[in-house]
């Protein structure tokens, strides 16, 4: 079946420390997103990407870096240099145009401890 | 820029009420809408969507029409089940030269038996 992963479903980190979240995609959508939520709010864009070996800060890159090297692949990593790690990511990919949905993947649960 | 502004909530409602959570969006040219759930520790869920003026989108007894003259998309269902208590997700997503896409905050929907 067609979909979009992430991996893991909760993470623990302690503070310092770098964590990567993985997202895959057997979509073969274009299109890749970064988000976050925090309770009770809505969706803030990290970063997100057109097309393979190109992506674009969103609205919060800050303590955040991506990579896209392969089109299935979009891995957000969290640096230390964000403040206030602890939120719910979630991934989602598209077409790339305006007339189709994005797709959403499980979300990851980060938790700095 | 582009935008989306839905009403704030919790929204609480006994079952078999009429529901309507309000959508209304900026944006230049012609956007396509979505409605988007999000049940308790899951990812978004496509819930219907509409890609031009007019269209209607309808799932799982909800219905939204794309309004072009009052730039609105407002969800509705007649007869609101305990089951779709989750949060609603109104987005827009339109060729420009960012081509991301954007959601409102979210509005959280209660519903009692």
């Amino acid at each position: 079946d067609g979909g979009i992963t992430q991996s893991p479903k909760y993470l623990f980190r302690k503070e310092g420390q770098n964590v990567t979240l993985s997202c895959e995609q057997n979509l073969n959508h274009d299109a890749m997103y970064w988000y976050r939520q925090d309770p009770g709010q809505g969706l803030r864009l990290i970063y997100y990407s057109q097309i393979v070996n190109d992506f674009q800060k969103g609205d919060i890159a800050e303590g955040y870096s991506v990579s896209r090297e392969k089109k299935e692949s979009f891995p957000l990593t969290v640096t230390s240099a964000q403040k206030n790690p602890t939120a719910f990511y979630l991934c989602a990919s598209s077409m790339g145009n305006s007339n189709t949905e994005a797709f959403f993947g499980q979300g990851t649960r980060l938790t700095v401890v | 820029g582009d935008s989306v502004t839905q009403m704030e909530g919790p929204v609480t409602l006994s079952e078999e009420a009429f529901l309507t959570i309000n959508c209304t969006y900026t944006a230049t040219g012609y956007p396509s809408l979505f409605w988007y759930v999000q049940y308790p520790g899951e990812g978004l869920q496509l819930l219907l969507k509409a890609t031009k003026a007019d269209d209607k989108g309808s799932n799982k007894g909800f219905e939204a029409t794309y309004r072009k003259e009052t730039t609105s998309f407002h969800l509705e269902k007649g007869s609101v089940q305990v089951s779709d208590s989750a949060v609603y997700f109104c987005a827009l997503s339109a060729m420009n030269r960012d081509d991301k896409i954007i959601f409102g905050k979210g509005t959280r929907l209660h519903i009692l038996p």
